[in-house]
């Protein structure tokens, strides 16, 4: 069964930085995209940021400039850099993927999700 | 960006009901249009894919149509393990995105 587990979650002030971590069990995240899906308290699905198996990235407007998505292929682990934390960057954190890469970027397989708590 | 305007954002209904929810895209995204399910504490649950396939394992009370700029997500004969959040999300192009949900209580 695939397998997506995200680490790196916690407690950080405002304007500090967090790096999580999404290990891919099962299948190769050189052969699939990864996205980071958050969800605020309380609040609906917001999409984040995507790294595609050529490597090429994208961002949501709201953390462009702020967040960086990368991957490691050695350790099968993709990582979301977050800088500049803001209070409103607060929820549960999902890696994700579409396990049979259809092209139609559905997701398929997600991760447990990790929370991120901004505040003073 | 497109933005995916989801209604109606609540909903009461009974078990034995016929419920449906709407999904309209600012700009076209062909059958690029998927749907979940997301009940409190868990990860979403795929539905339907690419607007009217129903994914492995979902019972076939569920289904979808559409194309263009709008999305309809049928439950006929809602059961209580229905009752929940629904999502729709665009994958036509990045940044993709999310309806903000409409959430499905017992009347």
């Amino acid at each position: 069964e695939v397998q997506l587990a995200e680490t790196g979650g916690g407690l950080i002030q405002p304007g500090g930085s967090l790096r999580l971590s999404c290990a891919a069990s099962r299948f190769s995240v050189s052969n699939n995209y990864i996205t980071w899906v958050r969800q605020a308290p309380g609040k609906g699905l917001d999409w984040v940021s995507v790294i595609f198996s050529d490597g090429s990235t994208s961002y949501s407007d709201s953390v462009k400039g702020r967040f960086t998505i990368s991957r490691d292929t050695s350790e099968n682990t993709v990582y979301l850099q977050m800088n500049s934390l803001r209070v409103e960057d607060m929820g549960v954190y999902y890696c994700a993927t579409d396990i049979g890469n259809s092209g139609y970027y559905y997701i398929d397989s997600w991760g447990q999700g990790t929370l991120v708590t901004v505040s003073s | 960006d497109i933005q995916m305007i989801q209604s109606p954002s609540s909903l009461s209904a009974s078990v034995g009901d016929r419920v449906t929810i709407t999904c309209r895209a600012s700009q076209y995204i062909s059958n690029y249009l998927h749907w979940y399910q997301q009940k409190p504490g868990k990860a979403p649950n795929l539905l339907i894919y690419t607007s009217s396939s129903l994914q492995s394992g979902v019972p076939s009370r569920f289904s979808g149509s559409g194309s263009g700029t709008n999305f309809t997500l049928t439950i006929t004969s809602l059961q209580r393990e229905d009752f929940a959040t629904y999502y729709c999300q665009q994958g036509f192009s990045p940044p993709w995105t999310f309806g903000h949900g409409t959430k499905v209580e017992v009347q």
